[in-house]
């Protein structure tokens, strides 16, 4: 069974702080890794993943792919209160199907 | 450029009432097209989705429906509303290769 499994469940820093997210994943066919942000109700996106060890950057935002241990991190570097969401790790598979985490709750204190 | 509308934003159904939430995208030809349900602010569950008309893939069985009666409209059905039916209903669309863009969402309580 497909599993998209995200850590932790939520997270409470101060701004300032620099935090990592986590996600892993068991998905046949694999085809890229995708990260969100969702904020209040349409899930935004933020970069899609499919080359191991590539970082990918925008902003205080990176994330990079290790297929080998079927995960990625997403990393925030000096928090602001303006990255208070939820970030959701999303698995798509050949034929264009997307598979989403239990997702990561961020409050970031000021 | 491309948008995807959804409607309606919010809406209260009675137990065993029918359902029906529509999405259309503009600006794309031929898009795959996603029905998703997040309950209480956690992650996606993929509910169906369709990469053309009149193709339509369930991924839970569920009380649930979809149709594709047009090339570019997706909508979700019910015929009679269960209280767990209750949540955030998010249509996406997507090219092969491409990532999903998400509609605003519709918020459904079910009373």
């Amino acid at each position: 069974e497909d599993k998209v499994v995200q850590s932790p469940l939520s997270l409470v820093v101060h701004e300032g702080d620099t935090v990592t997210l986590n996600c892993s994943y068991e998905v046949t066919n694999f085809r890229s890794l995708l990260w969100y942000k969702q904020e209040k109700k349409a899930p935004t996106f933020l970069f899609m993943l499919t080359s191991s060890g590539i970082e990918k950057k925008s902003g205080r935002l990176s994330s990079i792919l290790d297929k080998k241990e079927l995960s990625s991190i997403l990393n925030i570097t000096a928090t602001q209160t303006g990255d208070s969401a939820i970030y959701l790790c999303a698995v798509e598979r050949t034929g264009n199907q997307f598979y989403f985490g239990t997702g990561t709750s961020l409050t970031v204190i000021p | 450029s491309q948008t995807i509308h959804q409607w309606p934003a919010t809406l209260v159904q009675p137990v065993g009432s029918p359902l029906s939430l529509e999405c259309t995208v503009e600006g794309t030809s031929n898009p795959n097209l996603y029905w998703y349900r997040q309950a209480a602010g956690r992650g996606l569950q993929l509910l169906f989705y369709s990469v053309g008309i009149g193709q339509i893939s369930s991924e839970v069985p569920q009380n649930l429906s979809a149709s594709r009666p047009q090339d570019r409209q997706f909508i979700l059905s019910s015929k009679k509303l269960l209280l767990s039916d209750s949540g955030f209903y998010l249509c996406a669309w997507s090219e092969q290769g491409f990532e999903a863009f998400f509609g605003q969402g519709t918020r459904l309580t079910v009373v």
